[in-house]
């Protein structure tokens, strides 16, 4: 079956330190990948996504490259913010669009 | 709103009572997700209804849960027996069908339901 691992948080860093949260998949097909972010108190939304090899999905700041050959997605930030302080999902989908979520990396960023 | 909505946001219960959880998709969104999120197990999907075709259910943990999408639009979670694992905050999503493509479909999540259950 599918399934998505990411590193265990909590990641901390200082403001306008580089963020990288690694994720890895294991699919059946070909899916597309996407990263989500849960702030404090709010629901999930979807922060970018790519849906072919070498593909790179960036918003704000953020970036991650599907890299079929490695079956990664790592989400990258060159410079973070007190702001991004969240919780980062990796998510793959395949059926249906179902997604399967990693369980989240905490990250905290100090000022 | 514009956006998937949820009732109630929180949802106090004793063990072995029903409850249901409402979600109101965005308005023109066909494909509907149920998900739960509890601690030590991440986002699960449950269940995934589109259109008039039968459901995904290969997500529901027991038969102790069922879902209900009406009119496609709002749909329903029910959990009967209610069980003290089964506190998590249950999550809805909807998105617009791109069929015949592979671009990944975004998913639009609401606020959630925090179930407890005591």
């Amino acid at each position: 079956g599918n399934s998505v691992t990411q590193m265990e948080g909590p990641v901390t860093l200082s403001e306008e330190a580089f963020l990288t949260i690694n994720c890895t998949y294991t699919a059946t097909g070909y899916p597309s990948l996407f990263w989500y972010v849960q702030y404090p108190g709010e629901g999930l939304q979807l922060l970018l996504k790519a849906t072919k090899a070498d593909d790179k999905g960036s918003n704000k700041g953020f970036e991650a490259t599907y890299r079929k050959e490695t079956t990664s997605f790592h989400l990258e930030k060159g410079s973070v913010q007190v702001s991004d302080s969240a919780v980062y999902f990796c998510a793959l989908s395949e059926t249906h669009s179902t997604l399967t979520f990693g369980k989240g990396t905490m990250l905290l960023v100090s000022p | 709103g514009a956006g998937v909505s949820q009732s109630p946001s929180n949802k106090v219960t004793e063990k072995g009572k029903d409850v249901e959880l409402r979600c109101d998709p965005i308005s023109g969104h066909t494909a509907l997700y149920w998900y739960r999120q509890s601690l030590g197990q991440g986002l699960e999907f449950l269940i995934y209804f589109q259109g008039n075709s039968a459901p995904d259910k290969s997500g529901l943990p027991s038969d102790r849960f069922s879902a209900e999408r009406t009119g496609g639009s709002v749909s329903t979670l029910t959990i009967q027996r209610t069980q003290q694992e089964d506190s998590a905050v249950y999550l809805c999503a909807s998105s617009l069908p791109l069929a015949g493509t592979r671009e990944g479909r975004w998913q639009f999540f609401g606020p959630g339901t925090r179930l407890t259950v005591l």
